[in-house]
């Protein structure tokens, strides 16, 4: 069984300011690797995910995320947000072996100020 | 492309009430996923359609929970008699591979409010 933890539900930034999202999973197997955001009154949309190879990831919208292995994390970082990044963002996981369902954390709110 | 589509977005029953939510999924995607958040908690996995079959149930949270997939298209979530703790954003999600290559496509979701 896999668990992934998102340690801060919120997270306030001033925008242009960069921002880090943590997120580290527990896994006795192999995963996969990922993060979903989901705006105001919409669906979960991906942002990027890390299946094998480069361990940082670029995804849609200047995020990127590296994987570190001996660490178990995926940390989420952009190096200047802007206003239309606030949403809620969620790390997942799941098995490389197959059945492809995700593993959520409970979700960062962030929140970009002026 | 039209996106996964789930109806009502939103319902309000009373508890011991009968509610059934519905997910379209992208057309030509096999594998349909249902997940559930309860407010303030993380998303979790209820099942996982592959065509009309089952493939995984194991996330389903008791037998007053029925989902259906007739002719491998749309699929309905049951939910009966509702109880106050089925609140929360039940989501639908479906991929047109078994692998994470393309991932999945989410719909919006259902607000589903137990009173």
């Amino acid at each position: 069984a896999q668990s992934v933890t998102q340690l801060d539900s919120q997270v306030p930034v001033f925008e242009e300011a960069p921002v880090e999202l943590r997120c580290n999973y527990s896994s006795s197997v192999s995963v996969y690797l990922f993060w979903y955001v989901q705006y105001p009154n919409q669906g979960l949309q991906l942002l990027l995910k890390y299946l094998s190879g480069s361990t940082l990831v670029k995804g849609i919208n200047g995020f990127e995320a590296e994987f570190n292995k001996s660490q178990t994390s995926f940390h989420l970082r952009k190096p200047s947000v802007h206003i239309s990044d606030t949403a809620e963002y969620f790390c997942a996981v799941s098995e490389t072996g197959g059945g492809n369902k995700l593993t959520f954390g409970t979700g960062t709110q962030l929140k970009v100020e002026l | 492309e039209a996106g996964v589509t789930q109806f009502p977005s939103h319902s309000v029953i009373e508890k011991g009430q009968t509610v059934t939510l519905r997910c379209d999924p992208i057309s030509g995607h096999d594998n349909l996923y249902w997940y559930r958040r309860v407010m303030g908690k993380e998303i979790k996995f209820l099942l996982h359609f592959v065509k009309e079959s089952k493939q995984d149930e194991s996330g389903m949270p008791n037998n007053r929970f029925l989902a259906e997939r007739t002719g491998g298209t749309y699929s309905t979530l049951k939910v009966q008699p509702a109880e106050l703790e089925d609140s929360g954003v039940y989501f639908c999600a479906s991929s047109q591979d078994p692998g994470q290559n393309y991932g999945y496509t989410f719909g919006s979701g259902t607000r589903l409010t137990v009173v």
